[in-house]
């Protein structure tokens, strides 16, 4: 069954180093986010990607956050001077389409320790 | 703003009974979709089951249910015959969609831990 894959499962990094989580979408989607979940919260939408460039953000995907699609198969986050508040488990997900009967189908997430 | 309301942090079940899992949901928009996701302790969020505003008939995935009720805006999860692999967090969500763009995001709630005793 396919499934969405990211790496690394866990990553620790001291506060302000850049990170680049990644993630392997299904390979017919065309619709790709990333989702964000802090300790004991709720999920929280961070961005949408299609067609190359972003659809929408939320208010936390500020100018340290960047999304990219480096090639045909991957999916990146970038976090570029990550803060403590940036701890976080971090979930890929794509679709192959937007609107009503459409599914997001989640990766098992990278879970950021920064200290 | 659309908003999702789980009112229960935590269930507990026997194995083999069923147990319901309470939504609430609050949006204006005439289209939408509800989705239940499982989150087991390994941290994965793994996709159950979807109900369209639009679909007259519950939506139904093996021995999951999803109790729709439009007018009262609940979408509540029943699983039926509950394993020791149901013990998980439960999240209700609702695709909420942008105005330009043709994306969307789900909108989640604050989840329900399940747990089923043996």
């Amino acid at each position: 069954e396919p499934e969405v894959t990211q790496t690394p499962s866990h990553q620790v990094t001291q506060m302000g180093q850049e990170v680049i989580l990644r993630c392997v979408p299904i390979s017919n989607h065309l619709y790709f986010y990333w989702y964000r979940q802090i300790l004991g919260q709720k999920v929280e939408f961070l961005v949408s990607f299609y067609n190359n460039e972003i659809s929408e953000k939320s208010e936390i995907f500020d100018d340290q956050f960047s999304v990219e699609r480096p090639d045909g198969s991957n999916f990146t986050l970038k976090i570029r001077s990550t803060k403590l508040e940036d701890s976080a488990m971090y979930f890929c997900a794509s679709s192959g389409s937007s609107g009503y009967k459409n599914i997001q189908y989640f990766g098992a997430g990278t879970r950021l320790s920064v200290l | 703003a659309q908003k999702i309301t789980q009112t229960q942090p935590g269930m507990f079940v026997q194995e083999k009974e069923a147990v319901t899992l309470d939504c609430t949901y609050d949006t204006s928009d005439q289209s939408y979709g509800l989705f239940w996701y499982k989150q087991p302790s390994s941290g994965e969020m793994i996709f159950l089951i979807y109900q369209g505003s639009y679909d007259e008939q519950n939506a139904t995935e093996g021995r999951y249910s999803l109790n729709f009720q439009k007018a009262r805006k609940s979408a509540n999860l029943v699983i039926s015959a509950s394993q020791l692999g149901d013990s998980a967090m439960y999240f209700c969500a609702m695709r909420v969609d942008f105005t330009q763009g043709g994306s969307e995001k789900l909108v989640f709630g604050k989840g329900t831990k399940l747990t089923v005793n043996p």
